[in-house]
């Protein structure tokens, strides 16, 4: 079984500021790693994704995450974030041996003027 | 850019109906799979269909949901008798490997069970 905590429901922060979405994870085998954003009344869109190599990735929008196996962590992160950026995050795990996707309660980043 | 399309964008139904919502996955890919979002909750897997069977379900997928591809196009989630907690939003998505591939997903349709 695998579960994904995302341990910010809310975050608000001014435009400009930067900003981390924290996500952790359990599983009992090897996952891969995804972070969705959803805009209002929207699909889901990719952001990014980890499956091997470099723990330092980089997606669309000029997010990145970092994986840490040692703490089961995928946290998101931007420099510096727009209005744009409004909408609700996704931290999400598939187990390496299952192609389903287990999902985070998700987080509202709301950016301020 | 290929993508995955969901029609209807909106479904509203009386409970005890029947409602069959319809995904074109794109082209190539060969795993199809079907996840609700309940209005301000996360979204949970439902079903996963992988060379015309079921590959995996949830404990959500009980008796009254069916998945189907009729053709090759076409993929489908089939509620046989609606309840009012089924109301959400559903997402197609779709795969061209199981494992670590990014899964497509397309636009959702809002179901509202009356």
């Amino acid at each position: 079984a695998q579960s994904v905590t995302q341990l910010d429901s809310q975050v608000p922060v001014f435009e400009e500021a930067p900003v981390e979405l924290r996500c952790n994870y359990s599983s009992s085998v090897s996952v891969y790693l995804f972070w969705y954003v959803q805009y209002p009344n929207q699909g889901l869109q990719l952001l990014l994704k980890y499956l091997s190599g470099s723990t330092l990735v980089k997606g669309i929008n000029g997010f990145e995450a970092e994986f840490n196996k040692s703490q089961t962590s995928f946290h998101l992160r931007k420099p510096s974030v727009h209005i744009s950026d409004t909408a609700e995050y996704f931290c999400a795990v598939t187990n390496t041996n299952a192609g389903k996707s287990t999902f985070g309660d998700g987080t509202t980043l709301t950016v301020k003027p | 850019e290929p993508e995955v399309t969901q029609t209807p964008s909106h479904q509203v139904t009386q409970m005890g109906q029947e409602v069959i919502l319809r995904c074109v996955p794109i082209s190539n890919h060969l795993y199809f799979y079907w996840y609700r979002q309940i209005l301000g909750q996360k979204v949970e897997f439902l079903v996963s269909f992988y060379n015309n069977e079921i590959s995996e379900k949830s404990e959500i997928f009980d008796d009254q949901f069916s998945v189907e591809r009729p053709d090759g196009s076409n993929f489908t989630l089939k509620i046989r008798s609606t309840k009012l907690e089924d109301s959400a939003m559903y997402f197609c998505a779709s795969s061209e490997e199981p494992l670590g591939n990014e899964q497509f997903f397309g636009p959702g349709t809002r179901l509202t069970v009356l």
